[in-house]
């Protein structure tokens, strides 16, 4: 069982917008920034998203991310094919002392 | 540009140990913390660990306490994770991540390295 939890799946059409949550606790989420990676097949994770909405230089800006309490969500904006891949987030444990992720979201491109 | 290269693929039979190396370049390797995370056949990341390559210091997830040990070799910018009495559900890709920061965490990762345990 992973820390954060996310939804397995995702969906979306071409051009929709679709968000992906991660709910947390109070000493991972709640006290502590976000992080979003993206994996594509076969490749290891990509930077997506750090300190809860920050895109490193390279993301477009169809990707963003927010933070609410103990729960943090990536929003595409724009769907397009290449974004079916897998998401997950991270986020610093204080209770664990330990990086935590959730389990993962896998989003479809219909 | 920013570029960690590990080490080949190995495959070893349960109760031994495996030796994963992380060559880091394009960058100052004792500026920046290195992480270990790993990924099991069809699931999510795991964290590992840490070394700081300046001081050699390392914070080890309590899963993985006194079965993991993680090193570097400054003159040559490599980071290396060991873990020991191997089982086969160990199996999994292991990854080298770089730290930027504590907000700005694995901005850059290995390419991994598929680590199978099988008698």
């Amino acid at each position: 069982q992973s820390v954060l939890t996310q939804p397995p799946s995702a969906s979306g059409t071409p051009g929709q917008r679709v968000t992906i949550s991660c709910s947390g606790s109070s000493s991972n989420i709640g006290s502590n920034t976000v992080n979003w990676y993206q994996q594509l097949p076969g490749t290891a994770p990509k930077l997506l998203i750090y300190s809860n909405s920050q895109r490193p230089s390279g993301v477009p800006d169809r990707f963003s991310g927010s933070k609410s309490g103990t729960s943090a969500s990536l929003a595409i904006s724009g769907l397009q094919s290449e974004d079916e891949t897998d998401y997950y987030c991270a986020a610093w444990d204080d209770s664990l002392t330990s990086w935590v992720f959730g389990g993962g979201t896998k989003l479809t491109v219909l | 540009q920013v570029q960690l290269v590990q080490s080949g693929a190995e495959v070893k039979k349960p109760g031994a140990s495996v030796k994963v190396s992380c060559k880091a370049s394009g960058y100052s390797f004792t500026g920046y913390s290195m992480h270990w995370m790993r990924q099991a056949p069809g699931q999510g990341l795991e964290w590992m660990g840490w070394i700081n390559p300046n001081s050699g210091g390392t914070n080890y997830a309590q899963k993985f306490q006194g079965r993991v040990t993680m090193t570097r070799d400054t003159s040559i910018s490599t980071a290396y994770m060991e873990l020991s009495r191997l089982r086969s559900d160990d199996t999994a890709v292991y990854y080298c991540a770089r730290e930027y920061s504590t907000s700005w965490p694995f901005d850059y990762w290995g390419q991994g390295t598929l680590v199978t345990v099988s008698s």
